[in-house]
């Protein structure tokens, strides 16, 4: 059955850590994206990228950072340099970047102890 | 369940009518829009999507509209049924990314 796979689902940060959020796809798609979901807000972009051994910044990078090492692999890194990290962030991937769908994730909820 | 749906705009219809949620975008040069359904604790998920060039898609009991003329997409939900429970919400594209709205929770009373 393809699709993306988050783990965990949910994840604690200690102050000064930095934690790392897996996202897996089999769908043989070349794009994949990092999202991060507030309450009452829309999606916000934090990096995406277009293929193996690139990436961009999206809207709200600062904090995080990310690899793409492997098709099926974009681990988003939220590092201690991220000041508010407690959120619902969602990994999404799509067969090239632009105007198709994109398939998300269940999600990875990350809270602050 | 996720709290991503807290402030959200409510929408409490009975089951079996139809439900119509509504979505106002930002640019009016965005050619590519889609609606999402998310699920208490879950990922979006792809529901329908439209290109500018059309102002009507149907598809399994969902129906989007496109009125570009004032920036405006709803989708229809045919004989609602308790299973549609979740946040609703859309998505706009101007080639490269997307613009996703807050959303609306759609409540199904029985």
């Amino acid at each position: 059955d393809g699709g993306i796979t988050q783990s965990p689902k949910y994840l604690f940060r200690k102050e000064g850590q930095n934690v790392t959020l897996s996202c897996e796809q089999n769908l043989n798609h070349d794009a994949m994206y990092w999202y991060r979901q507030d309450p009452g807000q829309g999606l916000r972009l934090i990096y995406y990228s277009q293929i193996v051994n690139d990436f961009q910044k999206g809207d709200i990078a600062e904090g995080y950072s990310v690899s793409r090492e492997k098709k099926e692999s974009f681990p988003l890194t939220v590092t201690s340099a991220q000041k508010n990290p407690t959120a619902f962030y969602l990994c999404a991937s799509s067969v090239l970047r632009g105007n198709q769908p994109q398939h998300f994730g269940d999600g990875t909820r990350l809270s602050i102890l | 369940g996720e709290s991503v749906g807290l402030h959200l705009p409510t929408l409490s219809v009975q089951e079996g009518d139809n439900s119509i949620i509504n979505c106002a975008y930002s640019n009016s040069a965005s050619d590519y829009f889609i609606w999402y359904k998310q699920e208490s604790g879950k990922g979006p998920q792809f529901i329908i999507d439209i290109r500018s060039n059309m102002d009507k898609r149907q598809g399994q009991r969902v129906t989007v509209l496109l009125n570009k003329t004032v920036k405006h997409l709803s989708l229809q939900i045919a004989a609602t049924q308790p299973g549609d429970s979740a946040v609703y919400f859309c998505a706009e594209s101007l080639g490269q990314n997307f613009v996703f709205g807050p959303g609306t929770r759609l409540s199904v009373l029985p």
